[in-house]
């Protein structure tokens, strides 16, 4: 069982739709992530948020608009995405400290994302 | 910059053989290793990490890994193969200056044959 729940499972998507993908994770970690992974490749970091505020964005296209209500959740509001944006995205959760590097991640199960 | 390599895209074993996966790092700083696990169709997995307190690290189902700063290498290693062992295996590095980043390797494939 994973301890960060991501929703939907699958989605597919028209180039043209607006959908959303959340996130939830009641381990009080006060780090978030979005990655995406596509086919046997490695997960690529989108965006982080600490304390609910964005602290890294990859260079992500605006396409991808990520948003943190509270410190349990996270979401990513997805418009006019592109057919080579399907992939696997992963949202992950780490404890918070200045020097964060020795807290391993998180991850849940992610959202299969088609856009046809 | 930080990175790891892993070394094979692919490994096949046996059952009840070795299993041994190759990492290597390159870090100008004491790094922070990991190694995840991924099944299909799951997210990745902590299997176990390095933060400098000893240099063998006993993980989950068995695996450990060894840190070895003469080489730069953190290779993950398991006995005995299990059939229930075949996923893709993810060697990372944690950024250790005060970020939140964390860099993977390209990942291995390890498949266990009957």
């Amino acid at each position: 069982d994973t301890e960060v729940t991501q929703t939907p499972k699958h989605l597919v998507m028209g180039m043209t739709n607006k959908k959303s993908l959340k996130c939830e994770q009641h381990m009080g970690h006060r780090a978030m992530y979005w990655y995406k992974q596509k086919a046997k490749k490695p997960p690529e970091l989108m965006f982080v948020y600490s304390y609910e505020k964005l602290s890294i964005n990859e260079s992500v296209p605006s396409r991808f608009s990520p948003e943190c209500p509270n410190s349990s959740l996270l979401n990513l509001h997805l418009h006019a995405l592109q057919p080579e944006d399907s992939a696997l995205y992963l949202c992950a959760s780490s404890q918070e400290a200045k020097y964060a590097g020795n807290s391993p991640l998180h991850f849940g199960n992610g959202t299969r994302l088609t856009v046809t | 910059a930080q990175s790891v390599t892993q070394l094979g895209s692919h490994v096949s074993v046996s059952e009840g053989a070795l299993v041994l996966l190759r990492c290597n790092y390159s870090s100008s700083v004491p790094p922070y290793l990991f190694w995840y696990v991924q099944y299909p169709n799951q997210g990745l997995q902590l299997l176990l990490k390095y933060t400098s307190a000893a240099t063998l690290v006993k993980g989950i189902n068995g695996f450990e890994a060894e840190f070895k700063k003469s080489e730069t290498s953190f290779h993950l290693t398991k006995p005995s193969a299990h059939m229930s062992d075949a996923a893709e295996y993810f060697c990372a590095v944690s950024d250790n200056t005060g970020g939140f980043k964390t860099i993977f390797g390209a990942g291995t494939r390890l498949f266990v044959k009957a």
